[in-house]
């Protein structure tokens, strides 16, 4: 267990709709990552947060959003879904206090969306 | 820009074999290597992770890995496999600049272990 803990574990929705990924880090964890995997694309960094702010921005489309809220917590948001939306989408946590670059992640379980 | 890129997305071997897993880096400044593991239905855990002190990195399990800068190179090795070592073996590099710690991580190999 690293953690990190991820809700909801699946996700299954229709085109179109909107979803929201929720992510706890690790206790004192203070750098939320977002990652997106599928089988095509592999992992892919979405975006980082450090301490609230937003720190480094991936390849994540303009209809996803995140946030990272005062108690640290992160969510993902995925609007207009569409059918290649769906993958395991990975919350990881790590110190961040140096900023990161060196920094151990700790993933969580991930969530499985599933668009129909 | 960095990369890292994986040489086989299937490596299989008997158990009590060497395990080697390759991975081969792109980066203009001296990178930051790691070596992940996923296990089927399972987030990523960290085995190693090479920050520019020692060459040769001991992690977890019974795996290490050596940085060779000449070949820039970061294999991931085991004397012996177990069963229990059939997973996804994902090599990354750090990205970011100091104060980011965005991960680029390669295709990925799955590792079966047969008895």
């Amino acid at each position: 267990d690293s953690g990190v803990t991820q809700t909801p574990k699946h996700l299954i929705t229709a085109t179109g709709q909107r979803v929201t990924l929720r992510c706890s880090p690790r206790s004192g964890d203070l750098s939320v990552y977002w990652y997106q995997q599928s089988l095509d694309q592999g992992l892919q960094f979405l975006i980082q947060y450090y301490n609230g702010e937003e720190r480094a921005k991936g390849n994540i489309l303009e209809r996803f959003s995140a946030q990272q809220f005062p108690d640290l917590h992160s969510e993902l948001n995925l609007s207009s879904l569409e059918l290649g939306d769906s993958a395991l989408y990975f919350c990881a946590s790590s110190p961040g206090a140096s900023g990161g670059v060196t920094d151990t992640q700790y993933f969580g379980p991930g969530t499985r969306l599933t668009v129909l | 820009a960095q990369s890292v890129t994986q040489l086989g997305s299937h490596v299989s071997v008997s158990e009590g074999a060497l395990v080697l897993l390759r991975c081969n880096y792109s980066s203009s400044v001296p990178p930051y290597l790691f070596w992940y593991v996923q296990y089927p239905n399972q987030g990523l855990q960290l085995l190693l992770k090479y920050t520019s002190a020692a060459t040769l990195v001991k992690g977890i399990n019974g795996f290490e890995a050596e940085f060779k800068k000449s070949e820039t190179s970061f294999h991931l090795t085991k004397p012996s496999a177990h069963m229990s070592d059939a997973a996804e073996y994902f090599c990354a590099v750090s990205a970011g600049s100091g104060n980011t710690g965005k991960l680029i991580f390669g295709q990925g190999t799955t590792l079966q272990v047969k008895p």
